[in-house]
């Protein structure tokens, strides 16, 4: 069982390049999640997607986009990487849109920016 | 002030109880979960409870809810090097966006 894949697991980007972070899900969820991790903060929700088409933002939107190409995947893109981004940024799939329920997290993707 | 708080760092010994707290604002919480994150790996759900319970128990964890104060515990007996992790507390309120806590560091030694 894959569960939520992340790719990459590590990049190092320089201030100004962009790139993008993948993640894919084969639980047939409905709602996935970009979260990013930074030590003391906890977990901060960047953007979220309910439903296949649809995406909202999160409480730290600024500077990322996202894409939820199908049900399966949703896309993370810095368009130009600053410092601040550095941080461990974790994809999440929920099983039920519009109700409670567990999230299932992938292993994270720690991008560092000089 | 924060919709989920929970201390940062708890340390104990090998053997020992553990019990990490967690206070939560929203009175319309349905579901209350606690996660745990092992070094160098995602969020994992660790046990939940309903907000109709006052207690529940599987194997060597307890979680205890007191919904008056709004205050969720989490007992680990026998406490393992194992256990070392970080626990995260959430509240799911029926929406789809969870809100987690900082999460509590918990160290054990020997």
């Amino acid at each position: 069982n894959a569960g939520v894949t992340q790719t990459p697991k590590f990049q190092v980007l320089k201030t100004g390049q962009s790139m993008t972070l993948q993640c894919a899900q084969d639980m047939n969820h409905n709602s996935m999640y970009w979260y990013r991790q930074d030590p003391g903060m906890g977990l901060r929700l960047i953007y979220y997607s309910a439903s296949e088409g649809t995406t909202d933002k999160g409480e730290v939107p600024n500077g990322y986009n996202v894409s939820r190409l199908n049900k399966r995947e949703f896309s993370l893109r810095l368009e130009s990487a600053a410092p601040s981004q550095t941080s461990v940024y974790f994809c999440a799939s929920s099983p039920r849109g519009g109700e409670t329920g567990e999230l299932f997290f992938g292993e994270g993707s720690r991008l560092t920016v000089l | 002030g924060e919709d989920v708080e929970q201390s940062l760092f708890l340390s104990v010994r090998e053997g020992d109880s553990s019990v990490i707290n967690c206070t939560y604002t929203d009175s319309s919480s349905t579901y209350l979960y606690w996660y745990k994150q092992e070094p160098g790996a995602g969020l994992q759900l660790l046990t939940y409870i309903f907000s109709n319970m006052d207690m529940k128990q599987d194997q060597r964890l307890t979680v205890l809810l007191n919904k008056k104060d709004k205050h969720l515990s989490l007992r680990i007996a026998d406490t393992q090097t194992g256990d070392s992790a970080i626990y995260f507390c959430a509240d799911h309120r029926g929406s789809y966006i969870p809100t987690f806590g900082r999460g509590t560091s918990l160290i054990v030694h020997p």
